[in-house]
């Protein structure tokens, strides 16, 4: 069984903060790295497939950052909105077809 | 990218009975998954549904449980079988899109009193 580990579990912000969150995984084997978003009563979007280590990826005001030798990923948040609010999740692909998620972040914003 | 068109989007349910949960895609695609979300868990794969052929399960989830069919290209259902309120959770289906993410339908809310 992966051992997938997202920190926090959960964050509040204030509008205008940027921030950002962890997600830890065993790094043998990788494959792929993926975000998403998911906002209560929506479907999980993805955000960002990453598979090179040091990859960096930006949709506008969110990027992630990913180091496979070490076994984590970065997601950032610059200048958050309350539509950023949202639980974040990240999913290791490392098998070809089989995804294992995070417990995600549940980030909320307040205005 | 494609669109997964899920339903029912919620229902409450009576211990000991069985719940039919219907996922279709937009576009054919040769695996289709099913995911569960209990509360303050994280998403797990319950199975992978290739059409033509029985479902793959993961560890701690069966056929008797679960049966999964996939008739076509296009369509899946799961059924939740003998319910007990430890089923109660959010169930998705899925499938990846071109560029190897994955597109979820909303998801079915379960309630199981």
């Amino acid at each position: 069984i992966l051992n997938v580990e997202q920190s926090p579990q959960s964050l509040h912000v204030q509008e205008g903060d940027s921030t950002n969150f962890t997600c830890s995984f065993p790094s043998s084997n990788f494959y792929a790295l993926h975000w998403y978003r998911w906002e209560t009563a929506k479907s999980p979007e993805a955000l960002f497939v990453m598979t090179l280590n040091g990859d960096e990826k930006k949709k506008g005001r969110i990027s992630a950052t990913l180091n496979t030798k070490e076994g984590y990923s970065y997601l950032y948040i610059k200048g958050s909105q309350p539509e950023d609010s949202a639980t974040y999740l990240c999913a290791l692909n490392n098998a070809g077809n089989m995804l294992t998620f995070g417990g995600g972040t549940r980030l909320m914003v307040k205005p | 990218s494609a669109v997964i068109s899920q339903k029912p989007s919620r229902d409450i349910c009576q211990r000991g009975t069985s719940l039919t949960i219907q996922c279709q895609v937009d576009s054919q695609v040769t695996m289709m998954f099913w995911y569960r979300q209990q509360p303050g868990q994280s998403l797990t794969l319950i199975a992978t549904a290739n059409q033509g052929s029985e479902a793959t399960y993961e560890s701690g989830f069966v056929i008797d449980k679960f049966p999964i069919s996939r008739p076509n290209l296009t369509f899946s259902t799961l059924t939740v079988s003998n319910m007990s309120p430890e089923d109660s959770s959010i169930y998705l289906c899925s499938a990846f899109g071109g560029t190897g993410e994955l597109f979820f339908g909303e998801g079915s809310r379960l309630t199981v009193l």
